[in-house]
């Protein structure tokens, strides 16, 4: 079936560190949504991508779209501490339900 | 705050025991989702209920089952549980009965602890 493949599985960086994960599906995807959960919460939506090669910005978060649509990315420049958590990214199969990555741990070394 | 409720926040049970999580979705939503999340796991996909309705099934046990009420309340419910059911139990809503285009709304979760 399809799957939706998301690394690294941990990130360890420095306070002020740029943070990048990734996902890979086996198929074409219509969109991308990507989550965060922080420790103890639960995931929050942040952002949808539609189209072949979108780049969309959120203050230091970068998300893009794959030409293809069959990848994505999320880039966090300066990471601060508030950036801690998991981020998911998922992409819907054919029968339109969201296929999940395992997620890709944020942690701010001391 | 999402505006997703469930029912209770923490459960303490015995192996073998049944038990019921509640979810209300957001207002005007007429899907919802369950997932499991063990400790320091991903999301695994349970079940959806759209407007009443089983709308797609993930990897549910037999031991469990759910079902959404005509106020679109949902409940899961868990059955002969065993020490590995332990875990946090997420409901989500969204508008549209696919998922794939809106983006769904998470509750703060149940913590189920089986000992």
């Amino acid at each position: 079936g399809q799957q939706v493949m998301q690394i690294p599985q941990y990130q360890h960086v420095q306070e002020g560190e740029d943070f990048t994960t990734y996902c890979n599906s086996s198929t074409t995807l219509s969109n991308i949504q990507w989550y965060k959960q922080r420790p103890g919460g639960h995931p929050v939506f942040l952002i949808q991508l539609v189209k072949s090669g979108e780049v969309k910005k959120q203050k230091r978060l970068t998300f893009q779209f794959g030409e293809a649509k069959k990848n994505s990315s999320l880039h966090i420049t300066a990471t601060q501490t508030t950036d801690v958590g998991t981020y998911f990214c998922a992409g819907p199969d054919s029968n339109y339900q969201l296929i999940w990555g395992a997620g890709t741990k944020l942690i701010i070394k001391p | 705050d999402s505006g997703v409720t469930q029912t209770p926040k923490h459960l303490i049970t015995a192996t073998g025991q049944r038990v019921t999580l509640r979810c209300s979705p957001r207002s005007g939503d007429l899907s919802v989702y369950w997932y499991q999340q063990s400790l320091d796991q991903g999301l695994q996909f349970l079940i959806q209920y759209y407007n009443g309705e089983e709308r797609a099934k993930g990897n549910i046990l037999e031991r469990f089952s759910a079902q959404q009420f005509p106020d679109l309340h949902s409940e899961l419910n868990l059955s002969s549980l065993e020490l590995g059911d332990s875990a946090l139990y997420f409901c989500a809503s969204s508008l549209n009965p696919g998922g794939s285009s809106y983006e769904q709304y998470f509750g703060p979760g149940t913590r189920l602890t089986v000992t």
